[in-house]
């Protein structure tokens, strides 16, 4: 079984630019959740999505947003980037609530 | 909102036993997870907890006690590669809220 994929693996913006990222959840997987990490504040919370409806959110402004598409990929939208967002970005999808399986990653950064 | 505290860092030698531990403060719960992460690469799964009590798998066993507020990770006969940080994680309404992560340095 394919893991979790994320594309692309690494992004060099500038600011005030827009990223989108975009995520595969393993097959079967109808939730996709979105993380932050960075080494100043950890892992952090972004979105989570389950069949294309948004069930929760983090404290991130409204720069960042998500969806999800019918066959369960996601993508996640950063608009006017800022220096601050240069972070790795984790998506994680799972069958239930008891287990999420991380993809690798995409590495931001901006200049 | 939650709460979650974990050591910074721990040493320990190859071959050795060390316990990790997590407190935290929490409105909501739905379980708690250990997750290791190696640097440079993405979190894997290594446990859940949502009742009291031990789960074993391998050299790799979690306690919790939802009362106390409070889990441990216990690694057994440690290996080099078992150098990572490991986090601890509450998942509430479909949230999963990380601590800081314990960096576990294993020593020969």
């Amino acid at each position: 079984k394919a893991g979790v994929t994320q594309t692309p693996r690494y992004l060099i913006k500038t600011r005030g630019q827009q990223v989108t990222l975009s995520c595969s959840p393993i097959s079967g997987h109808r939730s996709v959740s979105w993380y932050q990490q960075t080494p100043g504040q950890g892992l952090q919370f972004l979105f989570e999505y389950f069949s294309e409806t948004q069930r929760n959110k983090g404290n991130f402004p409204g720069r960042f947003s998500g969806r999800q598409f019918s066959n369960s990929r996601s993508e996640m939208n950063v608009s006017t980037l800022e220096l601050g967002d240069s972070a790795l970005y984790l998506c994680a999808s799972s069958f239930t609530h008891n287990e999420q399986f991380f993809g690798p990653g995409t590495r931001l950064t901006v200049l | 909102g939650q709460n979650i505290d974990q050591p910074t860092e721990m040493t320990a030698t190859e071959g050795a036993i060390v316990q990790i531990n997590c407190t935290y403060q929490t409105s909501g719960f739905n379980g708690l997870f250990w997750y290791q992460q190696h640097a440079g690469e993405a979190p894997t799964f290594l446990s859940y907890n949502v009742l009291d009590g031990l789960e074993e798998k391998g050299r790799f066993s979690s306690f919790l006690s939802r009362s106390k507020g409070y889990s441990y990770l216990l690694l057994k006969e440690l290996q080099m590669k078992d150098s990572a940080s490991y986090l601890c994680a509450l998942v509430d309404d479909y949230k999963l809220s990380f601590g800081a992560g314990t960096t576990v340095t294993v020593r020969a």
